[in-house]
């Protein structure tokens, strides 16, 4: 059975930095491309931005939202993905998903508050 | 950017009722769209995949049907666990983009 568990929300002033972990099981996460998807309170689902696998040199996407203020980062011997988030906005408040989503995988989320 | 408009943004319904939703995309995302669940405090969930296919295990009253920019995901008759809200999600293009959402309601 494949697992995503998240880890690394909290809260955080305007203007800081984060870093969300997601720790893999019941895959070799090499051979996966992973993307993370967010939802803020009461709102829809937005995607983030994808890690694709070793095959595809790990190459990166990313919403235009948070294109240049998040990095997603992997560390296959770790089983983990990760998302870097800088010069956190109000407006990124939310619950922060691990996603396979080619496997319709999710993590349950974890909850980014970004507030003064 | 692909934009994915959603409609209707909530509907009220019944149970045996049949219950459609389009997503229109901004341009030709040929059949690469998928449809999800997403019940109250749970992740969401793929019904269908590559516009009308029915993920294993998915009950036969969901349908997904289109092509090119204008789709539509229906419930023949719905049920009382189908009370949820449903988005769309293009993965022809990058960014992957997720229409609005159409809550589903008891009327």
């Amino acid at each position: 059975e494949v697992q995503l568990v998240e880890s690394g929300g909290g809260l955080v002033q305007p203007g800081g930095s984060l870093r969300l972990s997601c720790v893999v099981s019941g895959i070799t996460l090499s051979d996966h491309s992973m993307d993370w998807v967010r939802q803020a309170p009461g709102k829809g689902l937005e995607w983030v931005g994808r890690s694709r696998n070793r095959a595809e040199s790990y190459s990166t996407e990313y919403a235009a939202s948070v294109k240049g203020r998040f990095i997603i980062s992997r560390d296959d011997s770790r089983n983990s993905l990760y998302l870097q988030m800088n010069n956190l906005k109000i407006e990124d408040t939310a619950v922060y998903h691990c996603v396979g989503l080619i496997m319709d995988v999710w993590g349950k989320g974890a909850t980014v508050t970004v507030s003064s | 950017d692909i934009q994915m408009t959603q409609s209707p943004s909530a509907m009220s319904a019944s149970i045996g009722d049949r219950v459609s939703i389009t997503c229109r995309a901004s341009q030709d995302i040929s059949n690469n769209l998928a449809w999800y669940q997403q019940r109250p405090g749970k992740v969401p969930k793929r019904l269908i995949y590559d516009a009308s296919n029915l993920e294993s295990g998915v009950p036969a009253r969901f349908s997904g049907s289109g092509s090119g920019a204008e789709f539509t995901f229906t419930i023949s008759s719905l049920q009382p666990e189908d009370f949820a809200t449903y988005y769309c999600l293009q993965h022809k293009i990058y960014p992957r983009t997720f229409g609005q959402g159409t809550k589903v309601e008891v009327k």
